[in-house]
């Protein structure tokens, strides 16, 4: 167990409909970050927030934007949903900018219909 | 642009066989970091290892063992008596050191060990 939490673990929805993904760090940690893994795509990242700001982006879709809470947890939106967007979602947390390690949450796998 | 790549798609051995997975990378960075992750079926995504590149020194934590080598900017993952609990799909990753610390994954290698 990373110390990462998720939530949900699974979701089905259909297009066009819009979701949100949530997103516990490990205890202490301020930095978060989004990843997809998707099979065509791979892994990929989305974007990461640093104490409450965005601090990276990578290739994040319009249609997704992100957020860091006060408290830390972050959440991920997803809207105007496509087949496409179909795929496992990570967050991943780190104490800060210089001690990178990344734990990984056990993701969120978004099925879109 | 920074890139990983890991050649073997799939790998099956035996139980007890070794085995080493590769993986290439290409980046601009004079430093950056280097890792291995493990992704049992369960598909939750496990830190294996965190490699600084101005650290070429080999590393072993138990069965296994990691070989750094800036030369042919390779960072290659090798499991000695390999066990069923080991298949899993492994993926190495880079992120620079500076600026956006982004980890950026190879495709993966998928390791089946067999009884």
């Amino acid at each position: 167990d990373s110390g990462v939490t998720q939530t949900p673990k699974h979701l089905i929805t259909a297009t066009g409909q819009r979701v949100t993904l949530r997103c516990s760090p490990r205890s202490g940690d301020l930095s978060v970050y989004w990843y997809q893994q998707s099979l065509d795509q791979g892994l990929q990242f989305l974007i990461q927030y640093y104490n409450g700001e965005e601090r990276a982006k990578g290739n994040i879709l319009e249609r997704f934007s992100a957020q860091q809470f006060p408290d830390l947890h972050s959440e991920l939106n997803l809207s105007s949903l496509e087949l496409g967007d179909s795929a496992l979602y990570f967050c991943a947390s780190s104490v800060d900018l210089t001690l990178y390690e990344q734990y990984f949450g056990p993701g969120t796998r978004l099925t879109v219909t | 642009a920074q890139k990983v790549t890991q050649a073997q798609t799939e790998i099956s051995v035996v139980e007890k066989e070794d085995v080493t997975l590769d993986c290439v990378y290409e980046t601009r960075d004079t430093t950056y970091y280097l890792f291995w992750y493990k992704q049992p079926p369960s598909g939750e995504l496990v830190f294996l290892i965190r490699r600084n590149s101005f650290d070429e020194q080999n590393e072993i934590s138990g069965r296994y063992s990691w070989n750094f080598q800036k030369s042919t900017s390779s960072f290659n993952f090798t499991i000695t008596a390999s066990q069923v609990v080991d298949s899993a799909v492994y993926f190495c990753a880079l992120s620079p050191i500076q600026g956006a610390q982004k980890l950026v994954f190879g495709q993966g290698t998928r390791l089946t060990i067999n009884p």
